[in-house]
This record gives C-alpha cells, structure tokens and sequence, in this order.
C-alpha cells in the first residue's frame, strides 16, 4: 500500500471548516483514499472514501486531487466534538487490512 | 455505518491470568476480523488477521500462543490475552470487514491493565 504524508498536527476555530491534508505520491491505480479518525480512548471511526472523485457524507468532504497524489478531508464547520486524530489511510479495496500512520491531531478550539 | 461491538471496555487483572475480549459485527457479516494494540501516545499497530474458519495470521513479533485468536463464526471473534503481564497492558481494538464497499469498521476498545 502506498504511504502518506500528514501534519504531525492542526487547530482550528470552532465553526470554521477544517481542511486536512494528506500527500500520497505514490498511490497506484487502484488504491482508494480512506480516512478515519480516533477521538481520544476510543476506536478509530470511519470517515469516508474515494477513489478519484470528490466524495461527500453527512460528517466531511473529500478532495482527490487529478492526479491523485494528495487529497484534502473537509469538515465544513468543525465542533469541539471534532478533536481527534485523523488518519488518512490509502489501501486496494479488497486488500486485506488497514495500516495506520501517526495521523493528524486536530484541535478544534472554541 | 456498520457497528461493531467490544467486550469488555476495560479489564483489570492479577499478573499471569488470562483475558478474554469479544469483537461482534452487530449489522453485517464479517468474512475478515482484525486485532490491533495501541500503546499510549502511538498509533495503532496491527497484532493479527482472521478469517472465519481458519487460523489468524499473525503479524511480525506477535506471539501466537500469547494472543490466542479465535473466529468461529461470520460475527464473532475473540481475543484471548494468555498468561498475562504488566507489559501487555495496552489499548486493543478489533475491527471487522464487511459491506457492499468493504469498509473496515472498528470497536471502541478494550483497556487492559496488568496489575
């Protein structure tokens, strides 16, 4: 699975839309982007997933740049709730398990 | 999404007994199950594979008779800490496959600590 590449860690303002990105140079074609994240003593939770097109949920937007080296997760308007460590996570669809890096600490401050 | 359950949340024991965690896909069938540690202010390191039916498959430096993996049916997988030790007090987490689009989802952990 390809490696990636994020911020050791981020803050942003409560209400504001938080963007965190996330390089993966060497991603080939059939690799997804995944994201997830883990608020503190808990297990990770999925966020969402793309291929090559921007995908969008009900918790975030995600941004795959056309050439699919690096993407962006959004959360449009961040909560204190939102604090976490984020992961981006690139893998094959059917690829057997998901490996995590050190991941992004975002704080959302109020 | 898809819930996975865990179980317990947190166990305290006596140095040298044996732990028992349970990982249950709630909504869907999980032909594959993952157990990962995560040891304080580090990421998640993945232990072992499951497949149900057959035997885990252990990654690089996980003892195998320590960390007694058991899936016995397309929901439920178990985790059996042996003999434990101080050491092994950790932060672990399972995880089940499954769905249209083969997401992995996670439980929300189980705390153990070795007296």
């Amino acid at each position: 699975d390809a490696k990636t590449t994020q911020p050791t860690s981020m803050d942003c303002a409560e209400g504001r839309a938080a963007n965190l990105p996330c390089n993966h140079s060497t991603i080939s074609g059939n690799e997804y982007v995944y994201w997830y994240r883990q608020i503190h003593s808990q297990g990770p939770q999925y966020i969402i997933h793309g291929l090559k097109n921007n995908e969008t949920n009900e918790m975030a937007s995600l941004i795959i740049t056309e050439d699919r080296k690096s993407s962006t997760l959004i959360l449009p308007h961040a909560t204190l709730r939102d604090t976490a460590v984020y992961y981006c996570i690139v893998r094959v669809l059917y690829n057997n398990d998901m490996r995590f890096g050190a991941g992004t600490r975002l704080t959302v401050k109020p | 999404g898809a819930v996975v359950s865990q179980h317990p949340s947190r166990v305290i024991c006596k140095s040298g007994t044996s732990v028992k965690i349970e990982c249950r896909s709630l909504d869907f069938q999980a032909t594959t199950m993952f157990w990962y540690r995560q040891f304080p202010k580090q990421s998640l390191m993945l232990m072992a594979t499951s497949n149900e039916g057959s035997k885990a498959t252990y990654e690089q430096g996980v003892e195998k008779d320590k960390f007694l993996i058991n899936h016995a049916s397309l929901t439920l997988s178990t985790l059996t800490v042996t003999s434990a030790h101080p050491e092994d007090s950790s932060f672990y987490i399972c995880s089940a496959r499954g769905g249209v689009e083969n997401i992995q989802y996670f439980g929300a952990g189980t705390r153990l600590s070795v007296l």
